[in-house]
């Protein structure tokens, strides 16, 4: 069983504030994807990396895939309220590519 | 709006009663899955459906029965559920099961909370 870790758990900010999150693993993934779930909804996926060192961006919200594939960050530049939800890393690998997911961080941005 | 529906969003149970809850993907999709996500655990795979065959189970108490009569219908059927069995059930579509690479994008539909009394 892959073991996905998200740290932190919680996170609660003010507007403004830059913040990185972490999912870290043992298991190397042929892929690793980010989702955001708001209240009341199912979770939204952001991006999908699959190169080791790959970092993608998406507006404010940088993503990076570690060398080994087995860890990655989400770092999020000058939070917004809108930003406030559970942020979920999902990781793939052989034999069944369906990704595992982590527990989330759960992020509340203060106006 | 992601093209995936669920109903009912919410459902109050007792533990002999029998209910089901309903999934349609709007996006002609050919996997659908059922996840059960409960608090301070990880989102766990129920079931996986492709082109209505059941592809992957992963050790789900009898007690939850799923059917997929359609690629863009699959249903959770309860029965006798347990308190611990209360949890938000998500249910999701790909357009096909991922197989390698970048794997496929999975869309979630806005689940249903369901408490087991």
């Amino acid at each position: 069983t892959q073991l996905l870790e998200q740290s932190p758990q919680f996170l609660s900010i003010q507007e403004g504030e830059n913040l990185t999150v972490y999912c870290n693993s043992s298991s190397v993934f042929s892929s690793l994807q980010w989702y955001r779930q708001e209240p009341g909804e199912g979770p939204v996926l952001l991006v999908t990396v699959v190169t080791g060192g790959e970092v993608k961006k998406l507006k404010r919200l940088t993503f990076q895939f570690g060398d080994a594939r087995k860890d990655s960050s989400l770092h999020i530049t000058a939070a917004q309220p809108g930003d406030t939800g559970l942020y979920l890393c999902a990781g793939a690998s052989g034999g069944s590519y369906i990704p595992t997911f982590g527990r989330g961080t759960s992020l509340i941005v203060h106006p | 709006e992601t093209g995936v529906t669920q109903t009912p969003r919410h459902l109050v149970m007792g533990m002999t009663n029998k209910k089901s809850l309903k999934c349609e993907q709007h996006l002609g999709h050919n996997a659908m899955y059922w996840y059960k996500q409960s608090a301070k655990k990880p989102l766990e795979l129920m079931f996986v459906y492709s082109l209505e065959e059941r592809v992957e189970n992963n050790s789900v108490p009898s007690r939850f029965s799923p059917e997929c009569p359609n690629s863009s219908h699959l249903f959770l059927h309860l029965h006798t559920l347990q308190p611990e069995d209360s949890a938000l059930y998500l249910c999701a579509s790909s357009q096909d099961v991922p197989s390698g690479g970048a794997g496929e994008t999975q869309y979630f539909g806005p689940g249903t909370r369901l408490l087991v009394l």
